[in-house]
């Protein structure tokens, strides 16, 4: 079965404070992914990884930062928490694409409140 | 730009009702199309997939989908809803071009069930 866990299930913060929040697989996928999930607009696709150290934009990068330094570790960070970074944020984890597309599977996400 | 539709952001049936959930898509070409399920307080879990052939295809949990090119849609049916059916539906598309997995998610619907 494949896995991915995330390090929190809720967090709370205060406006200012660094934040990680931390993402691991154990099926030795290629592919990382950090989603924010808001209500009325679905998945937002923040910054990807397709191997270690490397790493790509979403669509909403903006205020995140991202890490890779394993291939089964893929953190996010906000360097400087805003309120409007309270989210619930989703990782997931895919083998490498080989010309189709594969599945992605999620973790159940952590529920960040930035006070 | 590429986008999902979900018109209904939330719907109630009634247990043993059929369900009907809607998806439209915007895009150049016919990207591969899935559906999702998110429980209370898990993360997504697919349910099914579109890539080519069959424009009826079947999933888990007696789930269907019907591929329709000319209305862009691949709306999301069940015969005969079930209380632990409820949950948040979420259509998403993955264009032919993603190179890695891109994922593009509706806003969701959040579906009730009657007893």
């Amino acid at each position: 079965d494949v896995k991915v866990t995330q390090s929190s299930r809720y967090l709370v913060k205060r406006t200012g404070e660094k934040v990680f929040l931390e993402c691991v697989q154990d099926m030795d996928h290629e592919n990382m992914f950090w989603y924010r999930q808001d209500p009325g607009l679905g998945l937002r696709l923040i910054y990807f990884s397709y191997d270690v150290k490397m790493k790509e934009k979403g669509d909403i990068p903006e205020g995140y930062s991202v890490s890779r330094e394993k291939k089964e570790r893929f953190s996010l960070i906000l360097e400087s928490a805003s309120t409007n970074q309270t989210s619930m944020y989703l990782c997931a984890s895919s083998p490498r694409s080989q010309g189709t597309y594969n599945e992605q599977f999620f973790g159940p996400g952590t529920r960040l409140t930035v006070l | 730009a590429q986008s999902v539709t979900q018109p209904d952001i939330h719907i109630t049936v009634s247990e043993g009702a059929s369900l009907e959930l809607r998806c439209n898509y915007s895009y150049g070409a016919t990207p591969y199309l899935f559906w999702y399920v998110q429980s209370p307080g898990q993360g997504l879990q697919l349910l099914l997939k579109y890539f080519s052939g069959d424009t009826l295809v079947q999933g888990i949990k007696g789930f269907e989908a019907e591929f329709k090119r000319s209305q862009s849609s691949f709306n999301l049916r069940k015969p005969s809803v079930h209380w632990s059916d409820a949950a948040e539906y979420f259509c998403a598309v993955a264009p032919l071009s993603g190179g890695y997995n891109k994922l593009i998610f509706g806003a969701g619907t959040r579906l009730a069930v009657h007893p």
